[in-house]
């Protein structure tokens, strides 16, 4: 059956060092992965959206990198501050169908 | 409006109640989605609204559940009969009008957090 991991329900790391989020997936071929952040209360917020044949986008501090052989992607946050202390959800998307969501991520950034 | 604005914010019922869930999405995104994600659990795909296109119903868990969209613009998410299970927050999402819309991410509201008691 179709299966999204994110490892680490939760990760701590110190302010300054670089967070890297893993996303894993079975049994699905998806055409694009994003990733979004939750804070509590609020809906998720869409941050990044890679394609299959791209192997790695950036947008600021943020890093996500799509091994569709690892059936994997890592999320970067570089020079990490505990305003980024939130939920980080990926999402699976395949053409005709809907995008199906993670567990999500909850990362702690440490001053 | 600005954003996707759900109401009510938190809803709480009694075991055996209808209630009604409005998502008002972003003006001019024709696509709207439902989801439900429960304390510590991925988000769970409801419904998916198209333009005038018949919604695709696949995630709904049970017939106790009905969404409808009028005019293309707000939707309203049913659910008759509650159950202590159907606790959880209740999350509408819209997107561009695309033909691929997987290349856009969904604007999401705030969601609606219903208690079942």
């Amino acid at each position: 059956s179709q299966k999204i991991e994110q490892n680490s329900e939760a990760l701590n790391i110190q302010e300054g060092k670089t967070a890297t989020l893993t996303c894993n997936y079975t049994n699905y071929s998806p055409a694009y992965l994003q990733w979004y952040r939750q804070d509590p209360g609020r809906g998720p917020v869409f941050l990044l959206l890679i394609r299959e044949n791209e192997k790695e986008k950036r947008k600021e501090r943020l890093k996500v990198t799509f091994d569709t052989t690892l059936k994997q992607s890592l999320f970067h946050i570089t020079a990490s501050q505990p305003a980024d202390s939130a939920t980080y959800l990926c999402a699976l998307y395949n053409y005709g169908q809907n995008f199906v969501f993670g567990p999500g991520t909850r990362l702690s950034v440490l001053p | 409006g600005a954003g996707v604005s759900q109401s009510p914010s938190n809803k709480v019922t009694e075991k055996g109640k209808d209630v009604e869930l409005r998502c008002d999405p972003i003006s001019g995104h024709t696509a709207l989605y439902w989801y439900r994600q429960s304390l510590g659990q991925g988000l769970e795909f409801l419904i998916y609204f198209q333009g005038n296109s018949a919604p695709d119903k696949s995630g709904l868990p049970s017939d106790r559940f009905s969404a409808e969209r009028t005019g293309g613009s707000v939707s309203t998410l049913t659910i008759q009969r509650t159950q202590q299970e159907d606790s959880a927050v209740y999350l509408c999402a819209s997107s561009q009008p695309l033909g691929d819309r997987g290349r856009e991410g969904y604007t999401f509201g705030s969601g609606t957090r219903l208690t079942v008691v």
